[in-house]
This record gives C-alpha cells, structure tokens and sequence, in this order.
C-alpha cells in the first residue's frame, strides 16, 4: 500500500515561478524525504526531514514537516527549466523500521 | 566515483524464463533495496538487505527472490518472470541506516512477453 501521496499529480508553470508540491502520509514515521526522478532515469535525493524537525532549507528548496497533519510541502524557488522532473516523497515506517513508502509523485514541468 | 550499477538496463524476455537483474554499489552501504516503477504506483519495495545474509520483504516480493553473499552485491533474481513483472526496476543503496539518503541505480527497463 502506498502511504506517501503526492498532490498535486501534474503542475506546470512558467520559469521563476515558485513551484509548491504537497506530500500527505497515514501513520507515524521516522523521516521523510523528497527525490528527484528525470525522465525514467534513477531517483536523486533531494532532502531529509526528521520526524522532530519542520523546517529544512538546501539552496532553492525549502521543505515543511506537520506531523499534526501528517503532511509534508516541498517549495522550490526561483523555478528553471532544468527542475523539469517527477518529484516524490518518501517515508520511513516507524512500524517497520527498514521500510521505505514511496508516493505516486508530482510531475513537474517548467516552461522556459 | 561513487555509484550503483544495474545491468541489464534494458532486458525483453519470455514468460517463464529465469532472470537475474544484478545490482553493485561502491561506496559500502550497508542498506541495499530493489524498487519496481509502475505508471501512477509510484516506487514500490520489493526486498531488501541490512547487510550480507540479511533480507527481509518489501512490499510486493511475490515472484522474486534475492541474495546478499557479499556487500557489494544485491541481485534480484526472477525465477519465472511472468507478463505483470514487466516493470522499471530501480536498486538502491544507502549507508549504515535507512535513516540516510537513499542513491540510486539507473533503472533496468524489463518487459516480459
């Protein structure tokens, strides 16, 4: 089952616009964290956020943690053709302490 | 440079016949997993090791096996793929705990006719 879901599923604005994607979960975790996939290639790490943390910034993105609502926001600034990707969320079971849960993922598209 | 390997990354095949998708990390990660991608599923788990001689199920291992002899190594095996194994399938590696970042292979793109 997945836990991570990302909304919205599709988005797609103009360059240097801001770009906001939501992820919602369903039970308690440990962390969570936000990839990059371009075009059927490999997942790239973007960001980790600690269950006990709520705010985390690395250069253009800036992502928030509300464990009350168990959701998570990935922002990224300044938007540019290159950020053109899928974007997901993953979670860290806290019931199962390996297990990693991805979300379906937003894609992204930036035109020039 | 630091990197997981998958090979085949692309493989096409026929029902039945027995497969290995191997997948090698350089940077001794201790966390080794297999994914598969389905359109709008998101990444799902299939296995995955702590460490040499210890794996455990994903979420969707039916129809797949895998082995952790050495560290390195983390190859899935699919002893008679059939048509709804066809699939994107990514291998990653993470060090000491999952709490860490997770890097990726390329993918191996697997169709089974």
């Amino acid at each position: 089952s997945q836990q991570g879901e990302e909304d919205p599923q599709a988005l797609s604005i103009q360059e240097g616009e801001n770009a906001t994607m939501n992820c919602s979960y369903k039970t308690s975790i440990n962390n969570l964290q936000w990839y990059r996939q371009n075009s059927g290639r490999g997942l790239v790490h973007l960001i980790l956020i600690r269950s006990n943390e709520r705010e985390k910034h690395s250069g253009r993105l800036r992502v928030t943690l509300d464990t009350s609502k168990k959701s998570s926001s990935l922002l990224i600034t300044a938007s540019r053709a290159a950020d053109t990707a899928s974007y997901f969320c993953a979670t860290l079971l806290k019931t199962s302490y390996d297990k990693v849960i991805f979300g379906p993922g937003t894609s992204l598209s930036v035109i020039p | 440079e630091a990197q997981v390997t998958q090979n085949p990354r692309y493989l096409i095949t026929v029902t039945g016949k027995k497969l290995t998708v191997t997948c090698s990390q350089n940077m001794n990660h201790e966390y080794m997993s297999w994914y598969r991608q389905d359109p709008g599923l998101g990444l799902r788990q299939i296995y995955y090791s702590m460490n040499v001689e210890v794996t455990d199920k994903g979420d969707v291992p039916e129809g797949y096996k895998v082995s952790r002899k050495e560290k390195r190594n983390f190859p899935l095996i699919l002893e008679s793929p059939s048509p709804n194994q066809t699939s994107l399938y990514f291998c990653a590696s993470s060090p000491g705990s999952i709490f860490r970042e997770q890097y990726f292979g390329p993918g191996t793109r697997l169709t089974v006719t």
